[in-house]
């Protein structure tokens, strides 16, 4: 089944400590990027990568990291979180590049409390 | 850089036509994007627009103007379970859209 992944689904944790959400597809697509969804802030885009090894910033970068090693793996790192990055996060994968714009497919979204 | 605007909400009484606007400003400009999101879940695609005019999809429809920067999605027959979140995602140079506030639509009897 095609599908976008993200571990954890839930997570509550103190600030300061690292913490890293996995995000995984099996679509071979060579778009991925994370977004945070606030109330009243809409879907706010993070970073996004458009292959292996090419990551760029989107709207909201500050605080996170992502890394690109392989194409299936977006991982978002968060070295030292705050209670203002608590939120519903969502990791989204596409076609790419070559193939005109393609939908977005989403994970079903981690929701993180930063304490 | 992106300047998405959209209704922070709107109702609608069941069996009705709704119209969603979404105006923006996109670096790039390449294609707009609708999709729908339902409480706690996880965005959905509903259509896609490049070329100037109307894409009709069922009971979904979306228009664009480029020239404009204008966009809107037209709900048709509207149905109880069509309350949700419509986000307007213009994308630019990347490819990956970028997304407004989102538009509540509150579908009643």
């Amino acid at each position: 089944e095609a599908q976008v992944t993200q571990n954890p689904r839930y997570l509550i944790t103190v600030t300061g400590k690292k913490l890293t959400v996995t995000c995984s597809q099996n679509m071979n697509h060579e778009y991925m990027s994370w977004y945070r969804q606030d109330p009243g802030l809409g879907l706010r885009q993070i970073y996004y990568s458009m292959n292996v090894e090419v990551t760029d910033k989107g709207d909201v970068p500050e605080g996170y990291k992502v890394s690109r090693k392989e194409k299936r793996n977006f991982p978002l790192i968060l070295e030292s979180p705050s209670p203002n990055q608590t939120s519903l996060y969502f990791c989204a994968s596409s076609l790419g590049l070559g193939t005109g714009n393609q939908p977005q497919h989403f994970g079903d979204g981690t929701r993180l409390s930063i304490l | 850089g992106q300047n998405i605007d959209q209704p922070t909400e709107m109702t609608a009484t069941e069996g009705a036509i709704v119209q969603i606007n979404c105006t923006y400003q996109t670096s790039g400009f390449n294609g707009l994007f609708w999709y729908q999101q339902h409480a706690g879940e996880a965005p959905t695609f509903l259509s896609y627009n490049v070329l100037d005019g109307l894409e009709e999809k069922g009971r979904f429809s979306s228009f664009l103007s480029r020239s404009k920067g204008y966009s809107y999605l037209l709900l048709k027959e509207l149905q109880m379970k069509d309350s949700a979140s419509y986000l307007c995602g213009p994308s630019g140079g990347s490819y990956i859209p970028t997304f407004g506030r989102g538009t509540s639509l509150i579908v009643h009897p």
